[in-house]
């Protein structure tokens, strides 16, 4: 079972640079979710898609866009990166509907220098 | 403050130990409590998820919710070394979509 397939795994950029997360679930889930997770901050949500077509900011949006390219998958772009992007960001998804468990992928490791 | 404070840690304990691990919260709109693991270099995984005030049992883990005193715990008896992960609770804000809160984490070891 694939369950959320996150790529990249390890990402090193430079500052200013662009790049975009790939992430594709197979549960045919509606909603899906960005995280960054820092130390000592825990998990935040950066954008979440609660169906296919739409999107609205999480608590730390600034600095990113996302897309959702369709009901499979959910991207996340970084247009300029800045060294505080520097995180560990997981794409989660979940059933349509309040108190749905959410379901995560491992993650895509991002350093900017 | 945070809306979820959960203490850090880290946490060892012997092979075989009753652990116990907790969050408060501070938002009475917060009514669906989950709780998940990571290991290192994955992604959370659920464990629990429990709605009412009182206990949930699942094998060696309860999950244990008091509302009125806005309080949460996971339990695990006879603790494995493979239960040694970060433990994360996370809660749903009923008044909004259908977005998580977590708390930081706390590192858990169980030496064998």
């Amino acid at each position: 079972n694939a369950g959320v397939t996150q790529t990249p795994k390890f990402q090193v950029l430079k500052t200013g640079q662009s790049m975009t997360l790939q992430c594709a679930q197979d549960m045919n889930h509606n909603s899906m979710y960005w995280y960054r997770q820092d130390p000592g901050m825990g998990l935040r949500l950066i954008y979440y898609s609660a169906s296919e077509g739409t999107t609205d900011k999480g608590e730390v949006p600034n600095g990113y866009n996302v897309s959702r390219l369709n009901k499979r998958e959910f991207s996340l772009r970084l247009e300029s990166a800045a060294p505080s992007q520097t995180s560990v960001y997981f794409c989660a998804s979940s059933r349509t509907g309040q108190n749905q468990p959410q379901h995560f992928g491992d993650g895509t490791r991002l350093s900017i220098l | 403050q945070k809306e979820v404070e959960q203490d850090p840690g880290p946490l060892s304990v012997p092979e075989g130990a009753i652990v116990s691990l907790n969050c408060t919260y501070s938002n009475s709109a917060f009514q669906y409590f989950m709780w998940y693991r990571q290991y290192s270099r994955k992604g959370p995984e659920l464990l629990m998820y429990t709605y009412s005030s009182g206990n949930k049992e699942d094998g060696r883990f309860t999950a244990q919710v008091d509302k009125s005193s806005k309080y949460i715990s996971l339990f695990i008896r006879d603790s494995q070394p493979s239960d040694s992960a970060t433990y994360l609770c996370a809660m749903i804000d009923q008044t909004g979509a259908n977005n998580l809160f977590f708390g930081t984490g706390t590192r858990l070891t169980v030496i064998p």
